[in-house]
């Protein structure tokens, strides 16, 4: 199919550690990208990651990529009730300006 | 830096009205413009995009037109507004093939 593949919600006390999972379409994607937006607001770029890495780190965030599986995950240690968000994933799949195909969007709900 | 900016962040317009949503980059040359709209809070919806002035694609055929006048300016319009065109319209620039987007903060738009 050509989805990139989300869990709609997620829920985890503060101060665990989130999950979030995205499964992608083309095996030959270049950049993968994980995205935040708060309620009411656009879309914020949190990180990304080029195909050709396994792992990807920024401080609170970690990014495992399995190109094997076409699975992309988004890891928020430490969470805060200022992560409830929607996650997006990304993938930017062949040429031209229409390059970049988005999930369904994970909606994180942090209780304190 | 590059910023994006759009407006107004919130309206309100009866059915059948016109509409006009401007999008403005500021700090880039020549970036892809898009709009995109977002239902209820989840997916996101491409509906036009522009790699330069008077280049207009359009990705799902509706009530809804798109213009480039300018570099860095980007319109979303209608002549007559729908009940179903109520939503959270999105625009966005990057700076090319493989560059990520960047969105501005919205507009929550509802039909009346």
């Amino acid at each position: 199919g050509e989805d990139v593949e989300q869990s709609l919600f997620l829920s985890v006390r503060e101060g665990d550690s989130s999950v979030i999972n995205c499964t992608y379409t083309d095996s030959s994607s270049t950049y993968l990208y994980w995205y935040k937006q708060e309620p009411g607001a656009g879309l914020q770029l949190l990180t990304y990651i080029f195909s050709n890495m396994d792992m990807k780190q920024d401080q609170r965030l970690t990014v495992l990529l399995n190109k094997k599986d076409k699975h992309l995950s988004l890891r928020i240690a430490d969470t805060q009730t200022g992560d409830s968000a929607i996650y997006f994933c990304a993938e930017s799949r062949g040429a031209g300006a229409n390059n970049l195909f988005f999930g369904t969007g994970t909606r994180l709900t942090v209780i304190p | 830096s590059q910023t994006i900016h759009q407006w107004p962040a919130t309206l309100v317009q009866p059915v059948g009205s016109p509409l006009s949503l401007e999008c403005t980059v500021e700090g880039t040359s020549n970036p892809n413009l898009y709009w995109y709209r977002q239902a209820a809070g989840r997916g996101l919806q491409l509906l036009f995009y522009s790699v330069g002035i008077g280049q207009i694609s359009s990705e799902v055929p509706q009530n809804l037109s798109a213009s480039r006048p300018q570099d860095r300016q980007f319109i979303l319009s209608s002549k007559k507004l729908l009940l179903s065109d109520s939503g959270f319209y999105l625009c966005a620039w990057s700076g090319g093939q493989l560059s990520p987007l960047h969105f501005g903060n919205g507009t929550r738009l509802t039909v009346t």
